[in-house]
């Protein structure tokens, strides 16, 4: 348990409206994700953060920006929701398992449906 | 761009039978994780293999890196219930990296 939560979980919302997701971890992680998952397509990179206001984009980062003010806090934003961006979101960090290497754990998921 | 394909996508089998699913690319990564994930939950961490050739094993389930390290292997031996799940593949490009690209996935479904 890689002490991570996301909230909220489960989320239904209009097009054109924003709506913010939010991942916390309290194990001070450098490195945090967020990825979406859809049927055929597998985990997505959308965005990710290598310190506190240090991020870069993903593969899938159009539509989507985060910000990360505190260690422990990751927040993804759709600046104006889709249909397209009706997904299961993941949150992930990063920790060292020895010398260069890195493994992921995951958070529990949100569920984005946009109407 | 796919990176990663995982095979086979599906696979449905009975208690107490074996099976290996494959995670091959085109590509060298640095290092390849597997994971689980269960209907409604995140992707649980099963193992990391760092270096080529390398095996390890966790229980009933037997991970391979290849010698190239552009591909992998999960064996489960005598499958359980349990076992029922997405398995996936991850692989980061580079030493000392953070970034992961992930396979599409099999989809085991095993029969009591």
């Amino acid at each position: 348990d890689a002490g991570i939560t996301q909230s909220p979980r489960h989320k239904v919302t209009e097009t054109g409206t924003p709506v913010t997701l939010r991942c916390h971890q309290t194990e001070n992680h450098r490195y945090m994700y967020w990825y979406r998952q859809d049927p055929g397509h597998g985990l997505r990179l959308i965005h990710y953060s290598y310190g506190v206001k240090d991020t870069d984009k993903g593969e899938v980062s159009d539509g989507y920006s985060v910000s990360r003010s505190k260690t422990e806090d990751f927040l993804l934003t759709l600046e104006s929701a889709t249909s397209s961006q009706t997904s299961v979101y993941f949150c992930a960090i990063s920790e060292r398992l020895i010398g260069p290497y890195y493994e992921q754990y995951f958070g529990p998921g949100t569920r984005l449906t946009v109407t | 761009t796919q990176l990663l394909e995982q095979s086979p996508q599906f696979l449905s089998i009975q208690e107490g039978e074996n099976l290996t699913v494959y995670c091959n690319s085109s590509s060298v990564f640095s290092s390849l994780q597997w994971y689980r994930q269960e209907p409604g939950e995140g992707p649980v961490l099963l193992v990391t293999v760092v270096t080529g050739g390398e095996v390890k094993k966790l229980k009933r389930l037997t991970f391979q890196f290849g010698d190239a390290r552009k591909d992998s292997s999960l064996h489960i031996t005598a499958a359980q219930p349990g076992d029922t799940g997405l398995y996936l593949c991850a692989g980061a490009r580079g030493s000392g990296t953070y970034k992961y690209i992930f396979g599409t996935g099999t989809r085991l479904k095993v029969l009591a």
